[in-house]
C-alpha cells in the first residue's frame, strides 16, 4: 500500500517553462490537497479537491492550475515557472478522521 | 491574529527534559487540531489529533484551550529521537470545504 505517491521527485525548470506535478492515492480518499514548503514560512495551501472533478483555492493559488480528473489523481501544473516557484511542493489525502497523509514531496528549482 | 502562530523556537533541551510548545490559533470556530512532526526534508506525519481538552499517548500530552484559543503540546522524557519540527495544524475557515492551515512549526533538538 504506496499511500500518496508524487511524481516527480526532483525537477530543474527553466524560468518561463511550464509543467505538471503528478499526485497519486490508493486509500480512497475523497479530500487531496497541495500544499508549498518554503524556509521560514511553514506549509501554505495553493488548492484542494474534496471530490472527483472538484477543485478549490488555498491561501497562494496564483501561478498555479489543478485539475481533479480522476479520484485517485490531483494534478498540480506551473504554466510559465518563475523563480518564485521554487519551493517543496508536498501533495496529501485527507481521511474521514481528518488526518493528512503526505506524498514524499517534489523538490523543484526555477532558475 | 495570524490564523496559526507559533514560537519558531529553535528549543534545545538534553535528553530527559520536559518541554512544552505553545500554538495560538484565530478561528474560534475550529473544532479539531492536530500536531504534527516533521523531520528534516521529509513530510510531515501525524503526531496526535486533539478533539476536546487535551489528549495524551505515552511521553506526548496535547492540552486545548478553546476560551484563550491556544494548544500546547507537551512532550516529557525527551529522547534524541524526537528532535523534529513540530507543527500546529488548525482547520482553515473556508467555504468550499475544510482544509488545515499549518503553522510555520517549533524546532526541538534534544542532546546528549
Amino acid at each position: 500500500n504506496a499511500g500518496v505517491t508524487q511524481t516527480p521527485k526532483f525537477r530543474v525548470l527553466k524560468t518561463g517553462q511550464s509543467m505538471t506535478l503528478l499526485c497519486a492515492q490508493d486509500m480512497n480518499h475523497e479530500y487531496m490537497y497541495w500544499y508549498r514548503q518554503d524556509p521560514g514560512m511553514g506549509l501554505r495551501l495553493i488548492h484542494y479537491s474534496v471530490g472527483e472533478g472538484t477543485t478549490a483555492k488555498g491561501e497562494v493559488p496564483d501561478g498555479y492550475n489543478v485539475s481533479r480528473l480522476k479520484k485517485q489523481n490531483f494534478l498540480l501544473g506551473l504554466e510559465s515557472a518563475a523563480p518564485s516557484q521554487t519551493s517543496v511542493y508536498f501533495c496529501a489525502a485527507r481521511d474521514s478522521n481528518y488526518g493528512y497523509t503526505f506524498g514524499s514531496g517534489t523538490r523543484l528549482t526555477v532558475v | 491574529r495570524k490564523e496559526v502562530e507559533q514560537d519558531p523556537g529553535p528549543f534545545n533541551v538534553p535528553e530527559g527534559a520536559t518541554v512544552a510548545f505553545n500554538c495560538t490559533y484565530s478561528n474560534s470556530a475550529s473544532q479539531s487540531f492536530f500536531w504534527y512532526r516533521q523531520d528534516c526534508r521529509k513530510e510531515p506525519k501525524l503526531l496526535m489529533s486533539v478533539y476536546s481538552s487535551g489528549n495524551e499517548d505515552g511521553r506526548f500530552t496535547a492540552q486545548l484551550n478553546r476560551a484563550s484559543q491556544y494548544i500546547s503540546l507537551l512532550i516529557r522524557d525527551s529522547k534524541l529521537s524526537d528532535s523534529a519540527t513540530y507543527l500546529c495544524v488548525v482547520p482553515w475557515a473556508n467555504q468550499a470545504g475544510t482544509a488545515l492551515i499549518f503553522g510555520k512549526g517549533t524546532t526541538l533538538s534534544v542532546s546528549s
